[in-house]
């Protein structure tokens, strides 16, 4: 069926370091993709957006990036701090509403 | 604070019974949706309802049901619980714009323990 996954379960940088976190898409209909940023016994924050007649998208700190030819999604973000330790899941927003979610890539900051 | 507020934040109950988790979405906001996130795993998605009414359904067993009321709070309600149904059950909100369901806010979640 289709799904939105991600390459890395988890990822463990250095404080200070940039961070990449990648996902893939099988929907090529979708056409609106979201970050979002899960702490411990928190719900998900949204972090970043993106649609699909785009290829970047910048924020504070993070960049969304789109690869549409091989639907493939990724978010940097810079400088990473030890707050940034978290649980990050993509999201696609398929046709009629429906938002599906990756697995989730965890992310360790080493100080 | 997203403005989505969940009610109760944990639940404890023995298998058979029956739960209702309730949910009230940020002011302003139309659509609520209910995921499930067993330990260490994903969101899986349940249901979503649009004003009312229901707009979208995910892998939702036909043992749980949902409505969303007038004043567009919602209740997820849970029944003949199993052990397997002990999750962390996440309500959003969002007003979905013309082709998609927009940013979504999430509530702190229900802890349902089955025993």
């Amino acid at each position: 069926g289709e799904s939105v996954g991600l390459h890395l379960p988890t990822l463990s940088v250095q404080e200070g370091d940039n961070s990449i976190i990648n996902c893939a898409y099988s929907n090529s209909a979708s056409d609106y993709f979201i970050w979002y940023k899960q702490e411990s016994g928190k719900g998900p924050q949204f972090i970043i957006d993106i649609r699909s007649n785009m290829d970047k998208r910048q924020g504070q700190r993070v960049t969304v990036l789109l690869n549409k030819t091989v639907k493939h999604l990724s978010l940097q973000i810079a400088a990473t701090q030890p707050g940034d330790s978290a649980v990050y899941f993509c999201a696609e927003n398929t046709g009629g509403f429906k938002t599906i979610f990756g697995a989730g890539t965890r992310l360790f900051v080493k100080a | 604070d997203s403005g989505v507020t969940q009610t109760p934040k944990h639940l404890i109950t023995a298998t058979g019974q029956r739960v209702t988790l309730r949910c009230s979405p940020r002011s302003g906001d139309l659509s609520v949706y209910w995921y499930q996130q067993s330990l260490d795993q994903g969101l899986q998605f349940l249901i979503q309802y649009y004003n009312g009414e229901e707009r979208a359904k995910g892998n939702i067993l036909e043992r749980f049901s949902a409505q969303q009321f007038p004043d567009l709070h919602s209740e997820l309600n849970l029944s003949s619980l199993e052990l397997g149904d002990s999750a962390l059950y996440f309500c959003a909100s969002s007003t979905p714009r013309y082709r998609d369901n927009g940013q979504q806010y999430f509530g702190p979640g229900t802890r349902l323990t089955v025993t």
